[in-house]
């Protein structure tokens, strides 16, 4: 089983500045990695697929990277509808597996 | 716009089965795709707990300690849950979503889900 790790586990941010968010694979996914966007009492909502493609409707303030195992999501601009917990998930070998998350809440 | 619902009990007792279903709207679930369900304990994090690709193929998720399956029924436009011999620690929140598929036939990210269903194991 791949193990992804995500840090930190809280990210405190101002709005208006950046965040970025950090995701880790025990072993190579390549580049079959999601990042999902949770608010409390809502369905997660995919941002970012492919490590770096914007899901449909995502605004371009919403990035995502690879480098090897690690992975980035970047908020260029927090905006107040971001503050939010964050997953990443590894689709390249069953059984999938999530991050523990990242909570981005106001600083 | 695909939609998903999830329906089920909210209360299961331990040592039951709990049974959930998830119908899919506008989207026929025998064209494509893998079907998923993911749960989230309250206050945790997301766990995969297994998919069905629309030929009927599935993978679970071999952590889990309570034995899963999961099932298509075509007719209804629906898939479906279950979870034998239940215990608390199955107490979260079930969400169903679609999976991609590539044109190798493997399993994507989850790109629709479903608002997701409370469901609470206790006596």
């Amino acid at each position: 089983e791949i193990v992804m790790t995500q840090s930190p586990a809280t990210l405190s941010v101002s709005p208006g500045e950046r965040a970025t968010l950090s995701c880790r694979a025990s072993q190579s996914v390549n580049s079959n990695l999601a990042w999902y966007q949770q608010k409390p009492g809502q369905a997660p909502r995919l941002l970012i697929y492919g490590a770096s493609t914007r899901a449909t409707a995502i605004p371009a303030r919403f990035s995502g990277s690879a480098s090897g195992t690690e992975f980035t999501l970047t908020i260029s601009s927090l905006q107040s509808e971001d503050f939010a917990v964050y997953y990443c998930q590894q689709y390249a070998h069953w059984p999938l597996t999530f991050g523990g998350g990242t909570k981005v809440e106001i600083k | 716009q695909v939609q998903l619902q999830e329906s089920g009990p909210g209360l299961v007792k331990p040592s039951e089965t709990l049974s959930l279903t998830c119908a899919v709207s506008d989207y026929s679930i025998s064209s494509g795709y893998y079907w998923g369900w993911i749960r989230q304990p309250p206050g945790k994090g997301l766990e995969w707990l297994g998919s069905i690709y629309h030929s009927g193929t599935t993978y679970y998720n071999p952590s889990l300690k309570t034995p899963v399956t999961i099932s298509l029924d075509s007719s209804k436009n629906q898939f479906s849950l279950k979870l034998t011999s239940v215990t608390a620690a199955d107490t979260a929140v079930y969400f169903c979503a679609r999976q991609g598929v590539n044109h190798y036939g493997s399993g994507l990210n989850f790109d629709y889900w479903g608002q997701g269903t409370l469901v609470t194991v206790s006596s």
